[in-house]
């Protein structure tokens, strides 16, 4: 099984500041990683695949890099409805995905 | 638009079994993988079972194999998920979601859940 490590648990940052999250793999995965974000009380949405593609109508200030074992999302000039909890998930295991345990980022 | 619709979700005892069911619509049902990801209340997102397209190949967790039963009618555009010898770490929302591509792709839609309560 491949094991998804997020760091840290809890991000705090100012509003229009910029956030840095980080996902580690097990064992290399290449570009196959995505992130998602979830608002309390929805559903998880796609946000990145392929490591650093954005899914369709999500803004630009959200990106991602990485591949092999070590990845990033980045949210610049953060707003007020980024301050939930992302996940990133592999899919080069596909269909057995595996999912991080979660960034809390919260407002400072 | 690609619409999950779950259904079946509700309080069952321990030992207990329970169905849910998945109505797909808004895409070519056969041509994708189906999975179930669950999520127990306040903690994190957890994968359970994919089916493949034309439902020949099935797919689990340790936590659950031997337990759930992941099925499709490609007839109906309907998932299902059979839960029996259920435990209360089972409680959780169920999501029926599809992958994006229908291979080695991550996940892009996701139902808005059915809850199940495992408890006596």
């Amino acid at each position: 099984e491949i094991v998804m490590t997020q760091s840290p648990a809890t991000l705090s940052v100012s509003p229009g500041e910029r956030a840095t999250l980080s996902c580690r793999a097990s064992q290399s995965i290449s570009v196959n990683l995505a992130w998602y974000q979830q608002k309390p009380g929805q559903a998880p949405r796609l946000l990145i695949y392929g490591a650093s593609t954005r899914a369709t109508d999500i803004p630009a200030r959200f990106s991602g890099s990485g591949s092999g074992t070590e990845f990033t999302l980045t949210i610049s000039s953060l707003q007020s409805e980024d301050f939930v909890v992302y996940y990133c998930q592999q899919y080069d295991n596909w269909p057995l995905y595996t999912f991080g345990q979660g960034t809390k980022l919260e407002s400072k | 638009e690609v619409q999950l619709l779950e259904t079946g979700g509700g309080l069952v005892q321990p030992g207990g079994s329970l169905r849910l069911s998945c109505a797909a619509s808004g895409f070519s049902f056969t041509k994708y993988s189906m999975s179930w990801v669950r999520q127990a209340p306040g903690k994190g997102l957890e994968w359970v079972s994919a089916i493949s397209g034309n439902g020949d190949d099935t797919y689990y967790a340790d936590s659950v194999k031997g337990r759930f039963t992941i099925s499709r009618d490609n007839s109906k555009n309907t998932v299902y998920l059979q839960m029996s010898g259920l435990r209360a770490e089972d409680t959780a929302t169920y999501y029926c979601t599809k992958d994006r591509t229908g291979y080695y792709a991550p996940i892009d839609y996701w139902g808005q859940g059915a809850l199940v309560t495992v408890s006596s």
